[in-house]
């Protein structure tokens, strides 16, 4: 099992361009969760989905976040317009709706760095 | 609400064990799990315990729970330098399908 898998591993760009952010959950689970994590405020959870349907996206910054599921085996994190702010390390995990243990499996991360 | 706090910084010496604490604030939880960060990677699931249990072991980590308290424990025995890392406690409240972590606890081991 090759894990959850996250494309690019490092993302560099210009304040004001769109940056999207790839995930490939593990095979067969059916939950999905956007984390980003900063030394100010840590781990945060952003959206998470549920066969392949937004359940909670109140963690969203704002409207320039937006993310996507359109199947089991792909979803997009995007930021448009990107700005410095926005520079971390964003998480992709996935786990499989089996309550009531809700292990997740954490991909390595997208360090985006914003200038 | 929901809240899970740990402190932010332990330094232990090698062999020495290492405690990590940390406070949840929702009792419906069912299990209450520990992560491991290491540099450079994802969230790892280190352990978990039932809400039922007061202790866990599992060779050189030991959970205890209090749930009077709302209290959790991590105890890692023999410290050793590969234990250095970012110890994340986290709690799954009834009817969410999301796990709510703490900041984080770095954990320093020195020679």
């Amino acid at each position: 099992d090759a894990g959850v898998i996250q494309s690019p591993r490092h993302e560099v760009t210009e304040m004001g361009q769109e940056v999207t952010l790839r995930c490939k959950p593990i095979s067969g689970h059916n939950s999905l969760f956007w984390y980003r994590q900063t030394m100010m405020r840590g781990l945060e959870l952003l959206i998470y989905f549920n066969n392949n349907v937004p359940i909670d996206d109140s963690g969203m910054p704002e409207d320039r976040f937006s993310a996507k599921m359109p199947n089991a085996s792909f979803s997009t994190l995007k930021i448009q317009p990107s700005e410095p702010r926005d520079s971390a390390v964003y998480f992709c995990a996935s786990s499989f709706r089996r309550l009531p243990l809700g292990e997740q499996y954490f991909g390595p991360g997208t360090r985006l760095t914003v200038t | 609400g929901e809240d899970v706090e740990q402190s932010l910084f332990l330094s232990v010496r090698e062999g020495d064990s290492s405690v990590i604490n940390c406070t949840y604030t929702d009792s419906s939880s069912t299990y209450l799990y520990w992560y491991k960060q290491e540099p450079g990677a994802g969230l790892q699931l280190l352990t978990y315990i039932f809400s039922n249990m007061d202790m866990k072991q599992d060779q050189r980590l030991t959970v205890l729970l209090n749930k009077k308290d709302k209290h959790l424990s991590l105890r890692i025995a023999d410290t050793q330098t590969g234990d250095s890392a970012i110890y994340f406690c986290a709690e799954s409240p009834v009817g969410y399908n999301k796990l709510i972590f703490g900041a984080g606890t770095r954990l320093a081991v020195h020679p």
